[in-house]
């Protein structure tokens, strides 16, 4: 079956870091982009970060610039979120989602976690 | 950017009914459209891709159509399970965004 599970959430306190973590099954993470998401509490879906399948080109949303970095071990068969400088607005449920880059206009996030709730407060 | 804006946001309907959800968008995605379907609780799900490709698995009474920068979802002869939110998400260019969601409850 192909899985997604994420791990690492938690609560944390203004300006503190988080890992988070996304182990992928039943399919080799190698061969796709991925990607994490957020959605904060009976907010909408934020998309937040894309890798490659290298993990040699990566891209963020603006909010998160300079503050989360995006990574991914294929021998592991894991995605990850280092999460630093965090912020109360940064309270959601992250999803990590594998990006399927298809080869026209085919794109799309076809696999989602169920999700990791981080919580930023004191 | 590109922006998302769904219309209606609340939307009202019986089983059995035919709804319409539209997404506008600031600038044309191209067909790098996709729909997803959020139930409370739960991880969103893949619908339609490539504006009107309906995704492996999903009913065919979900369909997914437009061009340029208006959008439509449309699910014919709604059944019980549908009601949920609903999401366009556009994947031409970065930031990757998603349209504010169009809540489907049951009248």
């Amino acid at each position: 079956e192909v899985q997604l599970v994420e791990s690492g959430g938690g609560l944390v306190q203004p300006g503190g870091s988080l890992r988070l973590s996304c182990t992928a099954s039943g399919f080799t993470l190698s061969t796709y982009w991925m990607s994490w998401a957020r959605q904060a509490p009976g907010r909408g879906l934020e998309w937040v970060a894309n890798i490659d399948q290298e993990g040699s080109e990566t891209y963020y949303v603006d909010s998160v610039k300079g503050r989360f970095t995006i990574s991914r071990d294929n021998a592991k068969n894991s995605l990850y979120l280092q999460m630093n400088r965090l912020r109360a607005e940064d309270t959601a449920l992250y999803y990590c989602a594998r990006y399927y880059d298809g080869s026209g206009a085919d794109d799309a996030f076809d696999i989602w976690g169920h999700g990791t709730m981080v919580t930023v407060s004191s | 950017d590109i922006q998302l804006t769904q219309s209606p946001s609340f939307l009202s309907a019986s089983a059995g009914d035919s709804v319409t959800i539209t997404c506008r968008a600031s600038q044309g995605p191209g067909s790098y459209l996709a729909w997803l379907q959020q139930k409370p609780g739960k991880a969103p799900k893949l619908l339609i891709y490539e504006a009107s490709t309906l995704q492996s698995g999903v009913p065919s009474r979900f369909s997914g159509s437009g061009s340029g920068t208006e959008f439509t979802l449309t699910i014919s002869s709604l059944q019980p399970e549908d009601f949920a939110t609903y999401y366009c998400q556009q994947l031409k260019s970065y930031p990757i965004t998603f349209g504010q969601g169009t809540r489907l409850e049951i009248k």
